[in-house]
């Protein structure tokens, strides 16, 4: 079963910190990994694939199969950056995206 | 280019009443999908459609129903409203084997009374 875990419902920080924002995924095949991000109000935008390998917002995340993370850093958090992330999953082939439960992200001045 | 549409924005219904989300988008994606989102439960699958003519059961269907009605548009029905039911409701597209990721609508806010 396809399964992703977002442990922290929320993570406070001060701007100018390093962020990481953990995700766990439990899948028996190769999984495709992705990072949502919803801004107040607004509609969930892909911030992040795996296989693109890319940096966005200034947001990096690896797919570690080992221990089957994928988590989301950045090494200086913005303000800008306060909103909520979702960690999803699909499996190869026809995407059915898994959600995590979510991690709000609070960037405080 | 609007991307994927959703209306209403806001709706508040009472009880056993029923009603249609309506979803539209206009980029040429094969498949489409309807996802509720709840604090705390992330988002969850309600039913999706990976091409037109075809729908299938996500994770949570019970007391929904879905209509392809052509490669643009895919509905939600609520038959008979019930206060479970109160979430916030999106859509989402993908062209098919892609790995794009989703595009979403900007969401249903829906309340049951």
């Amino acid at each position: 079963a396809q399964r992703v875990t977002q442990p922290e419902k929320l993570l406070s920080v001060f701007k100018g910190a390093p962020v990481e924002l953990k995700c766990n995924y439990s899948y028996s095949g190769s999984p495709e990994l992705f990072w949502y991000v919803q801004y107040s109000r607004q509609r969930l935008q892909l911030l992040l694939r795996h296989i693109s390998r890319e940096s966005i917002k200034g947001f990096t995340a690896d797919l570690n199969k080992g221990e089957t993370s994928f988590h989301l850093k950045k090494p200086f958090a913005q303000e800008e950056d306060s909103a909520m992330y979702y960690c999803a999953l699909s499996g190869s082939g026809f995407q059915k995206l898994v959600f995590g439960t979510g991690t709000r992200l609070l960037v405080s001045p | 280019n609007a991307g994927v549409t959703q209306t209403p924005k806001f709706q508040v219904l009472k009880t056993g009443q029923s009603m249609t989300l309506q979803c539209a988008q206009d980029m040429n994606h094969n498949s489409m999908y309807w996802y509720r989102q709840d604090p705390g439960m992330g988002l969850r699958l309600i039913y999706y459609s990976a091409s037109e003519g075809t729908t299938d059961k996500g994770e949570v269907p019970n007391g929904y129903n879905v209509s392809r009605l052509n490669k643009r548009e895919f509905s939600l029905r609520l038959e008979s409203a019930a206060p479970s039911q109160t979430s916030v409701y999106f859509c989402a597209s993908i062209v098919t084997e892609s790995n794009y990721g989703y595009t979403f609508g900007s969401g249903t806010r829906l309340t049951v009374v």
